[in-house]
């Protein structure tokens, strides 16, 4: 199975400020048709996750623009240009190319 | 709006069974392949299943084979997973998911303890 690294587990954040988080595959998530599947989700307390980024770089509908998704091949990363009190909460990067589809273990913003 | 509505959790005892439906609306159902992941209590997120839209085929997390099966009805715009042999491991709760784990269910608990 790929494995999903995030780094870091845990992000101390400054409201305001900007917030950045790794996500670290174990092979490629080019899939054959070209496309890299690489999601971002948010999970708020007592919630079902929510998807923030698709296939690297694109935002769903209603995502605020301070998020934005990068990366290619192995290595991905999703920015939160100025955190806000809202964006406080864990985020999960997920491979969708190769079955099972896998998630890294999770980062947790805090206020610092 | 897409909504999906997970049901059938419950506390069950080593080796029983449950099964999960999903109610699915506000897409076309028959034309996306679905997924159910978990989450185990404090604990991240595992792909346990999918199926094509048409249910020619079905994939499985190794920890589940032989042990997990997920149907779907189009007519009915439900998706299924049965649970059989269930482990105190498999105590979670457990998401539909449409496509490329895109939206998600409320989740429905199962717990499995004696």
């Amino acid at each position: 199975d790929v494995v999903m690294t995030q780094s870091p587990l845990s992000l101390p954040v400054t409201l305001g400020q900007p917030a950045s988080i790794s996500c670290r595959s174990s092979q490629s998530l080019v899939h054959s048709d070209g496309n890299t599947y690489l999601n971002w989700y948010q999970q708020r307390p007592g919630q079902s996750p929510r998807r923030l980024i698709y296939k690297v770089s694109n935002r769903d509908s209603g995502v605020p623009d301070r998020f934005s998704g990068s990366g290619s091949g192995t290595d991905f990363t999703l920015r939160i240009s100025r955190v806000e009190a809202e964006d406080v909460t864990i985020y999960y990067c997920m491979q969708g190319t190769h079955w099972p589809y896998t998630f890294g273990q999770g980062t947790k913003l805090e206020i610092k | 709006e897409v909504q999906l509505v997970e049901s059938g959790g419950g506390l069950v005892q080593p080796g029983g069974s449950l099964r999960l439906s999903c109610a699915a609306s506000g897409f076309t159902f028959s034309n996306f392949w679905m997924t159910w992941v978990r989450q185990a209590p404090g604990q991240g997120l595992e792909c346990v299943a999918n199926i094509k839209p048409d249910g020619s085929e079905e994939f499985y997390v190794d920890s589940v084979k032989g042990r997990f099966t997920i149907s779907r009805d189009n007519a009915k715009n439900s998706l299924y997973l049965q649970l059989n042999s269930l482990r105190a491991e498999d105590t979670a709760v457990y998401y539909c998911a449409r496509g490329w784990v895109t939206d998600w269910g409320q989740g429905t608990l199962v717990t499995v303890s004696s």
